[in-house]
């Protein structure tokens, strides 16, 4: 079954620790988003790619990273991580088109004390 | 400036309709998309709107009106597994996903 997957679903880590969320999809999809998205607030696009070796930032100033070797896996990467991290983050993907629907993985609830 | 405003909060009773709407301004439109969201869980897709009119599904329909930057989602026989936030999100010219803070739908029995 295509799907879009997350790991980890919750983190609690130290502040200055380096961390990976890790997103995959088996939908076939070109394009993938990272959002971040605070309680009862609109999400923010913090990188998006449209295909292999293709990395973009968002709107939303981050200190995160991205990679995308696979056309199937997209991690996002915090070299230190500060509790203003503190967030949910979102993968999605979706086709080639601009206004093809972007489908979301289940999210990565991140805390950093 | 790009915005999206939506109620943050709306009630509602078991088998009874409800509108939820949706206001934008946005650099260019591409299209408008509403979302489902669970508390806790990531937003699943419901409806994409490009031109002017109403588009049904099932008990869920969405109306667009690009001339008064404005849509709704309408909800029709709600049922318990209703109770969401229902996220509106406008694509601008850029083909980026605007997003508004979404309305938090209560359903009652």
């Amino acid at each position: 079954e295509a799907d879009i997957y997350q790991t980890p679903r919750y983190l609690v880590i130290g502040t200055g620790k380096k961390i990976t969320l890790e997103c995959s999809q088996t939908m076939g999809h070109d394009k993938m988003y990272w959002y971040q998205q605070d309680p009862g607030m609109e999400l923010h696009l913090i990188h998006y790619s449209y295909g292999v070796n293709s990395t973009e930032k968002g709107d939303l100033s981050s200190e995160s990273t991205v990679s995308r070797i696979r056309t199937e896996h997209f991690p996002l990467t915090l070299e230190s991580a500060r509790p203003s991290h503190t967030s949910q983050y979102l993968c999605a993907s979706s086709g080639l088109a601009d206004t093809d629907t972007q489908y979301f993985g289940p999210g990565t609830r991140l805390t950093v004390l | 400036g790009q915005n999206i405003d939506q109620p943050t909060e709306m009630t509602a009773t078991e088998g009874a309709i409800v509108q939820i709407n949706c206001t934008y301004q946005t650099s260019g439109f591409n299209g408008l998309f509403w979302y489902q969201q669970h508390a806790g869980e990531a937003p699943t897709f419901l409806s994409y709107n490009v031109l002017d009119g109403l588009e049904e599904k099932g008990r869920f329909s969405s109306f667009l009106s690009r001339s008064k930057g404005y849509s709704y989602l309408l909800l029709k026989e709600l049922q318990m597994k209703d109770s969401a936030s229902y996220l509106c999100a406008v694509m601008d010219s850029n083909y980026q996903l605007i997003w508004g803070a979404g309305t938090k739908l209560i359903i009652k029995p």
